[in-house]
């Protein structure tokens, strides 16, 4: 079955740690592929998306994220987080061109410790 | 990017009744989305509402239980029927983008408790 994996489900991190999260997508086609965060009760808000181009991806708040097709992979990076990047994150894939269908990963909880 | 308003933020339902929860665009749009986000779980879409014809409902999903209203370009519902336990959820609605290349738009979700 067409999924999205995202292995950590709880991350817990020091303030100025390096953070990756993994996000693995099993579609073979072109597909379109997005990091969101969820801050503690607030709606989605958008880090960085990928449709095309230079695979290394910027977003925003010091994000960054490198799509390698040929691992199927789209993982967020951070060389150093801050108490405020505690959220959840969601890795998002569009694989159906032309549509705003997003398929989920199961998000990643993340806590920086102060 | 467009402002999304999703009424109620929360609510506290009996089981066997039913919610609606609406969705409103400040701006007009073609498609319109309905996920599910269960507790610790990812989100899931529900359906695609798009104005002028029936909604489309993903795998799993039915009508009969999540009936969906698309009367114009700026506004959808989303009912929840004859709610169980099962149903707890934050529901969300989301719209297209504003162009190619441009991502989805989330509303801040309605937090649904059944007892």
């Amino acid at each position: 079955a067409q999924s999205v994996s995202q292995h950590n489900h709880h991350v817990i991190l020091s303030e100025a740690a390096s953070l990756e999260l993994g996000c693995n997508y099993s579609y073979g086609g072109t597909v379109n592929l997005f990091w969101y965060v969820q801050y503690p009760g607030q709606h989605l808000q958008l880090l960085l998306k990928y449709f095309s181009g230079d695979p290394l991806v910027k977003g925003i708040k010091g994000f960054e994220a490198e799509f390698i097709k040929s691992k199927f992979s789209f993982n967020l990076r951070k060389p150093s987080v801050q108490w405020s990047d505690t959220a959840e994150y969601f890795c998002a894939v569009n694989p159906f061109s032309g549509t705003y269908k997003y398929i989920f990963g199961t998000g990643t909880r993340l806590k920086v410790l102060a | 990017s467009a402002v999304i308003s999703q009424k109620p933020s929360r609510d506290i339902c009996q089981r066997g009744t039913s919610l609606t929860i609406q969705c409103q665009v400040d701006s007009q749009v073609t498609m319109m989305f309905w996920y599910r986000q269960q507790p610790g779980q990812s989100l899931t879409l529900i359906a695609t509402a798009n104005q002028g014809s029936e909604a489309t409902y993903e795998s799993g999903f039915v009508i009969d239980k999540f009936p969906i209203s698309r009367p114009n370009l700026t506004f959808s519902t989303l009912t929840v029927s004859n709610m169980s336990p099962e149903d707890s959820s934050i529901y969300l609605c989301s719209v297209e983008g504003w162009t190619v290349n441009t991502e989805a738009f989330f509303g801040q979700g309605t937090r649904l408790t059944v007892v």
